[in-house]
């Protein structure tokens, strides 16, 4: 596609419950990077990706956040055992890296919902 | 790691007038600094940016500003308008490498 695509867009899911949530970067694009954002909040950095691997998760709030990037493109960051804490946007962002355009492109979001 | 700071954190000004907003960072290695608007319920947008060998970005209404030696860079709106009512993020990155955001600034341009 020509942006950043997440799913699902929208999520409720019981406490205690695991949920995936799936990042497609835009195609090329070496580095990929997970936020959060609670309501009315910042970007609060979680993982970054340099193709398959994850030099900075120095974010992730917890062991029950993990992340993945496979094939250097879709990322997926599960999150286990939620909390209503949990409840935010998380947004996913893709950029090249060491090229003359370093801009990061933002998807639209998942807005998770712990209940 | 890199830290960024970001102030003022609300800012109101009348239609018509400037509106300028200041970045800090703490790692010498960023040399990449982008500005992203972020509207309500919409994702953050690349608005402007500037690298370390460049001292002053212009583009119309909208102007970035680093001093490397300080480690600050501000963002400078002129001339604003309702539709610059939004939140603004600034970010620091080593080669594009991992982007650290500062906490955003909630501009209201008042009619």
């Amino acid at each position: 596609g020509a942006g950043v695509s997440q799913s699902p867009s929208n999520k409720v899911t019981e406490k205690g419950k695991d949920v995936e949530l799936r990042c497609d970067p835009i195609s090329g694009h070496t580095a990929l990077y997970w936020y959060r954002q609670s309501l009315g909040q910042g970007l609060e950095f979680l993982i970054y990706f340099q193709g398959n691997s994850a030099p900075d998760k120095s974010g992730l709030p917890s062991d029950r956040f993990s992340a993945e990037r496979t094939g250097g493109s879709v990322s997926t960051l599960t999150i286990q055992r939620t909390q209503q804490e949990d409840s935010a946007v998380y947004l996913c962002a893709s950029s090249l890296v060491g090229g003359a355009n370093t801009e990061a492109f933002f998807g639209q979001g998942t807005r998770l919902t712990v209940v | 790691g890199e830290n960024v700071e970001q102030h003022p954190s609300t800012l109101s000004v009348q239609e018509g007038d400037s509106a300028v907003i200041k970045c800090t960072y703490s790692d010498s290695a960023s040399n990449y600094f982008p500005w992203y608007k972020q509207e309500l319920g919409k994702r953050p947008q690349l608005i402007i940016d500037i690298r370390s060998n460049v001292g002053e970005k212009k583009d119309q209404r909208i102007a970035v500003t680093l001093n490397k030696t300080a480690k600050h860079f501000s963002l400078h709106i002129t001339e604003t308008q309702p539709e610059d009512s939004a939140v603004y993020f600034c970010a620091a990155s080593p080669y594009g490498q991992n982007f650290v955001f500062g906490p955003g600034t909630r501009l209201s341009v008042l009619p």
